[in-house]
């Protein structure tokens, strides 16, 4: 059963660059979609952006000068960086897993998220 | 920016059927997707594809469309099912993801 692992610092001053991680266990980060979501404290949740497995990365709009995503298929890790960063940041950051189904040979990746991390929490201070 | 709509509340008694409604422009022509998300956990994701169950939801879980209004619908709703509950659609045209604004699921 896969799982998802966010990981980062806690605490990030204002103007700085935040760097998250999310390790993936029990499955591979190779031939899937995955997107970070966050969800201000008291709030609904935010989509953030997505990356893929060749590589093909998209975030949302506003975000979109800030907000880098990668994925490291040796380490089976997929990251988030987001720079100068405000105290409107402060979030609950999730990684997710997009659905994916197979026909034959050929793989139809899904914009749902079928898998979900726990969750990091980010102050910026 | 393309904005889903969902009624920040609502409330059901034990037993009864809950409807969440998530309004969006043209929604009917995408897929709809909703979470359920308990105090201090993650998202888990109920119903994807307009209409389909991840294994291990209940049946009681099932979603449906009209026109640009997608539902979500509770069938013999438990205290357990207390949570608040977002659609997701994915915007093709500018290749994002977007949430509706969330639900919080009172049972009474």
């Amino acid at each position: 059963q896969v799982q998802l692992q966010e990981s980062g610092p806690g605490l990030v001053k204002a103007s700085e660059t935040l760097s998250l991680a999310c390790t993936v266990s029990g499955g591979s980060t190779s031939l899937y979609l995955w997107s970070w979501i966050r969800q201000p404290p008291g709030k609904g949740l935010e989509w953030i952006g997505y990356v893929g497995h060749a590589g093909k990365t998209n975030s949302k709009s506003s975000l979109r000068s800030r907000a880098t995503m990668s994925i490291d298929t040796s380490e089976n890790q997929v990251s988030l960086t987001l720079s100068s960063v405000t105290a409107t940041d402060t979030a609950v950051y999730y990684c997710a897993r997009h659905g994916r189904t197979k026909r034959g040979h050929i793989y139809n990746f899904h914009f749902y998220m079928d898998v979900w991390g726990k969750g990091t929490t980010v102050i910026v201070s | 920016s393309f904005v889903l709509t969902q009624p920040p509340s609502v409330s059901v008694a034990p037993g009864k059927t809950a409807t969440i409604t998530c309004g969006g422009d043209d929604i009917g022509s995408r897929s709809v997707h909703w979470c359920q998300q308990k105090p201090g956990q993650a998202p888990v994701l109920v119903v994807f594809g307009d209409s389909d169950r991840p294994s291990g939801i209940p049946e009681r879980f099932s979603g449906s469309k009209s026109g640009n209004t997608a539902t979500l619908t509770i069938s013999r709703v438990e205290a357990g099912d207390e949570a608040d509950f977002y659609c997701q659609v994915w915007h093709s045209n500018t290749d994002e993801g977007v949430f509706g604004g969330g639900t919080k699921l009172t049972v009474l």
